[in-house]
């Protein structure tokens, strides 16, 4: 199976600081996409972030950026100047891009941020 | 601009009991569709998805099943709950050529 691990059940970090949220996963595709998802307590699933894996240069979106290590097949979240409304599960997904698109999560960690 | 509708927002129902929620996209036509369940305290798994009407792919065996009577409807089902089939439910779309998943509201099923 082709799986996704987060492996921080749990994080916490006070405001403004920043924080780094693992996830490794496995495939034997050579492209596909990565995401990070955030799910806050009214539990919409927002979408944070996305990696395409045949790009070298991480994404970048405002607070939050990524390291996506490729031959690790590892891509983990970045938050800067952590906000309190950033407190949420956050979940990475791994699409594949051949056969019928899924999209396959993580186990998610839950953030906290703290004044 | 494409938006997606998922009701009841929350259900309690009696173990034994028949199941129908309902997923429906507008603003897009052919859309891939899919149906997750969120356990407490856990990741998305998926159950079911689908790449046009009556096509229906099941990813675990289970109490449930799906439908797509039409091109932007997606319809999970049971004949009789289990309590194990209480949890979060929620239905996504993407088009073919895109690779962004967008998610419906959700909807909260507590068995009892």
């Amino acid at each position: 199976a082709q799986t996704v691990t987060q492996s921080q059940p749990e994080m916490s970090v006070q405001e403004a600081e920043t924080v780094t949220l693992s996830c490794t996963y496995d495939t034997s595709e050579n492209n596909y996409y990565l995401f990070w998802y955030k799910q806050p307590p009214s539990r919409q699933m927002i979408l944070v972030i996305r990696q395409e894996a045949y790009k070298q240069q991480n994404a970048t979106e405002n607070r939050f950026s990524v390291n996506f290590q490729k031959a690790a097949k590892s891509f983990s979240l970045k938050i800067s100047d952590s906000q309190l409304g950033d407190t949420a599960m956050y979940f990475c997904a791994r699409l594949g891009n051949t056969g019928f698109q899924k999209l396959v999560f993580g186990t998610g960690t839950r953030l906290l941020v703290s004044p | 601009s494409q938006t997606i509708h998922q009701w009841p927002a929350t259900l309690v129902q009696p173990v034994g009991s028949p199941l129908s929620l309902e997923c429906t996209v507008e603003g897009t036509s052919n859309p891939n569709l899919y149906w997750y369940r969120q356990a407490a305290g856990r990741g998305l798994q998926l159950l079911f998805y689908s790449v046009g009407i009556g096509q229906i792919s099941s990813e675990v065996p289970q109490n449930l099943s799906a439908s797509r009577p039409q091109d932007r409807q997606f319809i999970l089902s049971s004949k009789k709950l289990l309590l194990s089939d209480s949890g979060f439910y929620l239905c996504a779309w993407k088009t073919g050529g895109n690779e962004k998943l967008f998610f419906g509201s959700g909807t909260q099923l507590s068995v009892l």
